[in-house]
């Protein structure tokens, strides 16, 4: 049983550039959600896909924004990278109907922006 | 804003301690809680979830819930060197944010040999 994937697992940019980041729910899961890390702070809400809609949405801007495709993966794609954008980018999936809603992250994916 | 507090640590305890893990979270509307452990350079791992006051037991890990006081703690029993690793707390409250997940910044924990 698979669990969640993530591609790539790092990934260099300059400023002004744009990113797209993938994920794979682990088997059986229809949830997507979106972390970032920065170093040494907890995973901060990005935002949720179900059903290929945006469920809900963290204080991240506009040039955060993501998809959900009719298999449940998703991307997670930045516009005008900034240097803050570097951080450990998580993925995480969730089955609607589960206990709790518990949720299990991807091996992530390293950004830096210079 | 919904806060999740942990002490940043470091917390070091020898092998085959007990290590005690607290977590106190702002939002009384909370109603899931997890515990992740994330080793350095890699994601967080689920280690345990507790939705009812009282304790749940995992192994060597123990969670603990006490709605009323808004805090939510995890021991770890006859600690291993392999235990060293950032602990971090979750909660999910229903409602608005039904499924978003509120962190901690995490305690670091090291067990010493």
């Amino acid at each position: 049983d698979a669990g969640v994937t993530q591609s790539p697992t790092h990934l260099i940019k300059t400023r002004g550039q744009q990113v797209t980041l993938r994920c794979s729910p682990k088997s059986g899961h229809d949830t997507v959600s979106w972390y970032q890390q920065a170093l040494g702070q907890g995973p901060q809400f990005i935002f949720q896909y179900y059903e290929e809609e945006e469920r809900q949405r963290g204080n991240f801007p506009d040039r955060f924004s993501g998809h959900q495709f009719p298999n449940y993966s998703s991307e997670l794609n930045v516009n005008a990278l900034l240097l803050g954008d570097s951080a450990l980018y998580l993925c995480a999936s969730s089955s609607s109907g589960g206990v709790g809603d518990t949720q299990y992250f991807g091996p992530g994916t390293r950004l830096t922006v210079l | 804003q919904k806060e999740v507090e942990q002490n940043s640590g470091p917390l070091s305890v020898p092998e085959g301690a007990i290590a005690s893990l607290n977590c106190t979270y702002s939002d009384r509307g909370s109603q899931s809680f997890f515990w992740y452990r994330q080793y350095s350079g890699k994601s967080p791992e689920l280690i345990m979830f507790i939705y009812s006051n009282g304790d749940k037991e995992d192994g060597r890990f123990t969670a603990q819930l006490n709605k009323a006081s808004q805090y939510v703690s995890l021991l770890i029993r006859d600690s291993q060197p392999s235990d060293s690793a950032t602990y971090l707390c979750a909660v999910n409250t229903r409602g608005s944010t039904l499924g978003r997940l509120y962190f901690g910044r995490g305690t670091q924990l090291t067990v010493w040999p």
